[in-house]
């Protein structure tokens, strides 16, 4: 599986939109860019996923770059229940398993 | 509620003791996945089902630890003579052959080992 990199903490707003970055230089034609979420004592959550147009649904919007090397999630406005570790993960849709790395750790304050 | 279930939610043992978790996934999911997570740190792969056959095990499933899906249905997690090390959270998730970067998880199994 290909890489990436996450921030590994960042802080928004209540009420302001939250862009958490992730870089995945190496991923390859055929591989998604997903994006779960974790809330402390809960199990990973599914947010959104995208190959190379952007993506949008009820939760958040995923920009990917043209030359798929990057992506941001955004959560369009923050609230205190959108605390948690975000994790972004490449996928071929069809792999045996995700690979989870440590994520980014979004903290929405007051 | 049609998601995917885990029981027991915590479990503490002693060193030693055998403790065995069991997932119901989503029903029509054929891919079953167990991960295991440490403090700090993201999901670890453990082991997968396609149906009842196990396809892929991570080295960090020691020969302690052995899962089954004897139907193709729900899944145990069996850990026997329990140590230290093997305190965490442990996740089942499920997911459709056809889409296997979505999973849905269940709420984890926390074990606790004194």
């Amino acid at each position: 599986d290909a890489k990436t990199t996450q921030p590994p903490s960042m802080d928004c707003a209540e009420g302001r939109a939250a862009n958490l970055p992730c870089n995945h230089s190496t991923i390859s034609g055929n591989e998604y860019v997903y994006w779960y979420r974790q809330i402390h004592s809960q199990g990973p959550q599914y947010i959104i996923h995208g190959l190379k147009n952007n993506e949008t649904n009820e939760m958040a919007s995923l920009i990917i770059t043209e030359d798929r090397k990057s992506s941001t999630l955004i959560l369009p406005h923050a609230t205190l229940r959108d605390t948690a570790v975000y994790y972004c993960i490449v996928n071929t849709g069809t792999a045996s398993k995700l690979t989870f790395g440590t994520g980014t750790r979004l903290q929405v304050t007051l | 509620d049609t998601g995917v279930s885990q029981d027991p939610r915590h479990k503490i043992t002693k060193r030693g003791q055998n403790v065995t978790f069991r997932c119901d996934p989503i029903s029509e999911h054929n891919r079953l996945y167990w991960y295991r997570q440490t403090l700090g740190q993201g999901p670890e792969f453990l082991t997968y089902f396609q149906n009842e056959a196990q396809l892929e095990k991570s080295r960090l499933l020691s020969d302690r630890f052995s899962a089954e899906r004897p139907k193709g249905s729900f899944s145990t997690l069996e850990i026997q003579r329990t140590e230290q090390g093997d305190s965490a959270m442990y996740l089942c998730a499920s997911s459709r052959q056809a889409n296997t970067g979505e999973l849905f998880f269940g709420e984890g199994s926390r074990l606790t080992v004194l």
